[in-house]
């Protein structure tokens, strides 16, 4: 069974600060890894997806890879108060593993953006 | 162009019952994979459709089962409904299954009570 972890929170930050979140996962041999941010009672939205080793900016947002640690990050600059959701990391199975091109997700982290 | 689309939008069963949830694609896209996500926890994979065809099973019980048709919706049904089936029900939608980015439909919220 592949692992993807991620501490739960819950995570508060002022306005203003920079949010960092984090996930680990168990599969060496994974490549694709994605963040995506879930309002309550809502269904999952893709914030940013990373492949290679290093940083990935996308405006506020970056994502941050490191495959010999099997970590990934998101971190969040100039948070706002509709920052606040929770963000779930999720990893590809492998598109062409014999068990469908699943992905899979941890448990996401709650963050609450306080203004 | 309209999203993924789901319905019902909530639903609310007995324990024993029989339930189906549908999903229409993103028009152009060819796969749809199926998740549940229980209160708290981030979405388990259930199955991934491609041309009507089966492409991948998660670890869900005989009771889960689906299809997908010619115009490439689906349908996931479950059978023999349990109280740990209360859950959000997701659709994802790719253009074919090696496709990286996925995208979710609004869900359907399911209550077994």
């Amino acid at each position: 069974q592949k692992e993807v972890e991620q501490n739960s929170g819950p995570l508060s930050v002022p306005e203003g600060a920079i949010a960092s979140l984090n996930c680990t996962y168990s599969d060496r041999g994974s490549q694709s890894f994605f963040w995506y941010r879930q309002y309550s009672g809502k269904s999952p939205e893709l914030i940013m997806s990373i492949y290679s080793n290093g940083d990935k900016e996308d405006g506020r947002f970056t994502a941050q890879l490191n495959k010999a640690s099997q970590y990934v990050s998101l971190l969040i600059r100039d948070s706002q108060p509709s920052d606040s959701a929770t963000y779930l990391c999720a990893v590809n199975g492998g598109a062409f593993s014999n068990t469908g091109n699943q992905f899979y997700f941890g448990t996401g982290t709650s963050l609450t953006v306080i203004p | 162009d309209a999203g993924v689309t789901q319905s019902p939008t909530h639903l609310i069963k007995t324990r024993g019952q029989h339930v189906t949830l549908r999903c229409s694609p993103i028009s152009g896209h060819k796969s749809v994979s199926w998740y549940q996500q229980v209160l708290g926890q981030g979405p388990q994979f259930i199955f991934q459709y491609y041309e009507k065809e089966e492409r991948g099973r998660g670890n869900f019980p005989d009771r889960f089962s689906a299809r997908q048709f010619p115009n490439y919706s689906s349908e996931l049904n479950v059978n023999a409904l349990l109280l740990g089936d209360s859950a959000l029900y997701l659709c994802a939608s790719l253009a074919v299954p090696a496709q990286e980015t996925q995208y979710f439909g609004p869900g359907t919220r399911l209550l077994v009570l």
